[in-house]
C-alpha cells in the first residue's frame, strides 16, 4: 500500500498549457523532492524541501516550480508546457535520509 | 563529492541464473547504502539496505554486502525469474558528508528470458 501518491499517472496536454502534478504522502516526512526520468532511466534532482515554505532547486535546471505549504503536499506547476517536458516526473520523501526514501508511482507527462 | 557508479545494462540472463550487478562508490563521510528497483511503469521501491561496513543487507533472495575495503555493494541473487525483469539502481546516503539527499548511480536494466 502507497503512503505517497501521485496524481495523474499520465497525462497528455498541449504546448503553452499550464499544469501542476500532485504529490501527498501520509507518514509525516518533512523532506520531500521531485526526480525527472528520461527514457535513458537516469534520475535527475529538480527541486527538493526540507519542511514547510523551505523549497530549493535541485542537480537538474528545470522551469518547473514548486511549493510546499503543507508538510503532506509538495506539488510541481509548469507554467507553460512544452516538448521538452517530456518526461516521467517521481516524487519522494524521507523522515531520515539514512532510511532511504518512499518513492510515489510517478506521473508519465507528453506534451503535444 | 559522492558518487555511485554501476555496471551498464542491459544485462541479459536466462531463468535461473546467477546475478551480480556491480556498485562502487566514493563518499566523504560514512554512507549507508541502498539498491532500489524499478519495475515497468513503476516508482522506485526499496530492495535492501545497509547502514555500516560488513553488514549485509537482503529481501526476496537478492543480497548485497557492504564493502568499504572496497568501497562496493554488490547486488547478488542465486537465481533470477522472469518476474526480477527490472531497472535496480544502487544509491548511498553521506549524512556525515552534510548531505540530505541520495546519491543514484544510472541504473541498470535486468532482462530474464525463459
Amino acid at each position: 500500500e502507497a503512503d505517497i501518491y501521485q496524481t495523474p499517472r499520465y497525462l497528455v496536454i498541449g504546448t503553452g498549457k499550464k499544469i501542476t502534478l500532485e504529490c501527498s504522502q501520509t507518514m509525516g516526512h518533512d523532506k520531500m523532492y521531485w526526480y525527472q526520468q528520461d527514457p535513458g532511466m537516469e534520475l535527475h534532482l529538480i527541486h527538493y524541501s526540507y519542511g514547510v515554505n523551505s523549497t530549493e532547486k535541485g542537480d537538474l535546471s528545470s522551469e518547473s516550480t514548486v511549493s510546499r505549504i503543507r508538510t503532506e503536499h509538495f506539488p510541481l506547476t509548469l507554467e507553460s508546457a512544452r516538448p521538452s517536458h517530456t518526461s516521467q516526473y517521481l516524487c519522494a520523501s524521507t523522515g531520515r535520509t539514512n532510511y532511504g526514501y518512499t518513492f510515489g508511482s510517478g506521473t508519465r507527462l507528453t506534451v503535444v | 563529492g559522492n558518487s555511485v557508479t554501476q555496471m551498464e545494462g542491459p544485462v541479459t540472463l536466462s531463468e535461473e541464473a546467477f546475478l551480480t550487478i556491480n556498485c562502487t562508490y566514493t563518499a566523504t563521510g560514512y554512507p549507508s547504502l541502498f539498491w532500489y528497483v524499478q519495475y515497468p511503469g513503476e516508482g522506485l521501491q526499496l530492495l535492501l539496505k545497509a547502514t555500516k561496513a560488513d553488514d549485509k543487507g537482503s529481501n526476496k533472495g537478492f543480497e548485497a554486502t557492504y564493502r568499504k575495503e572496497t568501497t562496493s555493494f554488490h547486488l547478488e541473487k542465486g537465481s533470477v525469474q522472469v518476474s526480477d525483469s527490472a531497472v535496480y539502481f544502487c544509491a548511498l546516503s553521506d549524512l556525515g558528508g552534510g548531505g540530505n539527499k541520495l546519491t543514484f548511480g544510472t541504473g541498470t536494466q535486468l532482462k530474464v528470458e525463459l
